[in-house]
């Protein structure tokens, strides 16, 4: 079975802190994602990465960054959290460009104060 | 327009019964059709693809695609409790990125 593992699966946050979300998947999978998913809004792709030490931005990358440095490890940085990014942060794999499958994470739930 | 357009629900209905999940999509040059299914403080998994139009079975579970009237539909027969979970309608173009719905909520009442 596919896995992918989320770092934390809460986690409490000041404002201005900087946040580092880390995912890994243990299928050597080519495509990695990172969305958040908010009540009303669903899931928004933030940033995913087709190959190591690639990036592409999403639909809303703009506070967040990410680094792919080894093929089955993807993080999400947050460089100066805000409020606003209160969210539930979900990590994907999909194992080539096309594929019609995503393997999700857990989630990580991210409370700024 | 929205691409992809999901009713959020909740959708309460009695075990046992068939459950009828919709979504409606603007972009005619979706290809794939997934449906995915999240357990509450889970992560989304799928469920079911289609490729085409037409029904696609996987015991309880059907997926039905209409490209011309640019809807899809999971019906589940013989409802259970364990059922509840929010549902997501998702598609994508070849080698783009997918689409999610929102989520439709199901509730399967003992």
């Amino acid at each position: 079975d596919v896995k992918v593992t989320q770092s934390s699966r809460y986690l409490v946050k000041r404002t201005g802190e900087k946040v580092f979300l880390e995912c890994v998947q243990d299928m050597d999978h080519e495509n990695m994602f990172w969305y958040r998913q908010d009540p009303g809004l669903g899931l928004r792709l933030i940033y995913f990465s087709y190959d190591v030490k690639m990036k592409e931005k999403g639909d809303i990358p703009e506070g967040y960054s990410v680094s792919r440095e080894k093929k089955e490890r993807f993080s999400l940085i947050l460089e100066s959290a805000s409020t606003n990014q209160t969210s539930m942060y979900l990590c994907a794999s999909s194992p080539w460009t096309g594929s019609y499958e995503q393997y999700f994470g857990p989630g990580t739930r991210l409370t700024v104060t | 327009q929205k691409e992809v357009e999901q009713d959020p629900g909740p959708l309460s209905v009695p075990e046992g019964a068939i459950v009828s999940l919709n979504c409606t999509y603007s972009n005619s040059a979706f290809q794939y059709f997934m449906w995915y299914r999240q357990y509450s403080r889970k992560g989304p998994e799928l469920l079911m693809y289609t490729y085409s139009s037409g029904n696609k079975e996987d015991g309880r579970f059907t997926a039905q695609v209409d490209k011309s009237s640019k809807y899809i539909s999971l019906f589940i027969r013989d409802s259970q409790p364990s059922d509840s979970a929010t549902y997501l309608c998702a598609m994508r173009i070849r080698d783009d990125k997918i689409i999610f719905g929102k989520g439709t909520r199901l509730h399967i009442l003992p």
